[in-house]
C-alpha cells in the first residue's frame, strides 16, 4: 500500500535551474496539497487542488507552479530556483469529506537551492 | 484565517514520566477539527490524534490524549509513559469541517520539539 509517493528525496539546485517535484498517490484522493517546511515555522501552503484539472493557489504561491492531469498526480514546478525556495516540501492527499478528515503524507523532498 | 499556535518550541521529559504539550487556535467556526501530528527525524507526518470540535469527549489513543477546551480554544496533547520512540517535532494542527475549495487544507503551528531522556 504506497499511500502518496514523493520523488525526489533530495535535491540540490543551482540558483536559476528548473525542476519537477513529482507525487503520486494511490488512494483515489480528490484533494492533494503542497506543503513547505522551514525551520521553526511549521508547514506553509503552496497549492493545493480539489481534483483533475483544477488547482489554487494556497499562502506561499510565489515561484511554483502546479498542474493535476490525474487524480493521482500532483507535480510541483520550480521555474527559477531561488535560495528562498530552500526547504522540505511534502505533498498530501486527503478525501473530500466531512467523515474520513486524515491527511496522508509523503515523505518530504529536501531541496537546497545554492 | 485560522491561525495555530505552539508557544513550546522545545520541551523535555524524562522516561516513563508524562509531558504535555500546548496549542491554542483562533478561528470563527463552530464546527472543525484539530490534529496532533508526530514528524520524527525521518521527516515523515504521522498522525497521532484527531479531536471533532462538535464533540465534547476528548479524544484519547492509547498513551496519546488531549484536552480540548473549545470555549477557550485550546487543545493540548498529553503524552503518558513517554518512551524514546516518542521523541520528535510534534505539530497542531486545524482543519475547517464544512467542506469546498481550501477549507480541507490544513493550518499548522510552528512545531514543539520533544525530547525524552533516558
Amino acid at each position: 500500500n504506497a499511500g502518496v509517493t514523493q520523488t525526489p528525496k533530495f535535491r540540490i539546485l543551482k540558483i536559476g535551474q528548473s525542476m519537477t517535484l513529482q507525487c503520486t498517490q494511490d488512494m483515489n484522493h480528490n484533494y492533494m496539497y503542497w506543503y513547505r517546511q522551514d525551520p521553526g515555522m511549521g508547514l506553509k501552503l503552496i497549492y493545493y487542488s480539489v481534483g483533475a484539472g483544477i488547482t489554487d493557489k494556497g499562502e506561499v504561491p510565489n515561484g511554483y507552479n502546479v498542474s493535476r492531469s490525474t487524480t493521482e498526480d500532483f507535480p510541483l514546478r520550480l521555474e527559477l530556483a531561488a535560495p528562498s525556495q530552500t526547504s522540505v516540501y511534502f505533498c498530501a492527499s486527503s478525501y473530500p469529506g466531512t467523515g474520513n478528515t486524515e491527511a496522508f503524507f509523503g515523505q518530504g523532498t529536501r531541496l537546497t537551492v545554492v | 484565517a485560522q491561525t495555530v499556535t505552539q508557544s513550546q518550541p522545545e520541551m523535555s521529559v524524562q522516561e516513563a514520566e508524562t509531558v504535555t504539550l500546548s496549542c491554542t487556535y483562533d478561528t470563527s467556526e463552530s464546527d472543525y477539527y484539530l490534529f496532533w501530528y508526530k514528524q520524527p527525524p525521518s521527516r515523515q507526518m504521522i498522525l497521532v490524534i484527531r479531536q471533532e470540535a462538535y464533540k465534547q469527549q476528548n479524544a484519547t489513543e492509547n498513551r496519546f490524549s488531549v484536552n480540548f477546551q473549545k470555549a477557550a480554544k485550546s487543545f493540548s496533547l498529553k503524552i503518558s509513559d513517554s518512551q524514546l520512540g516518542d521523541a520528535a517535532m510534534y505539530f497542531c494542527a486545524y482543519r475547517d469541517r464544512k467542506g469546498g475549495g481550501s477549507n480541507y487544507k490544513l493550518t499548522f503551528g510552528k512545531g514543539t520539539l520533544l525530547t525524552v531522556n533516558p
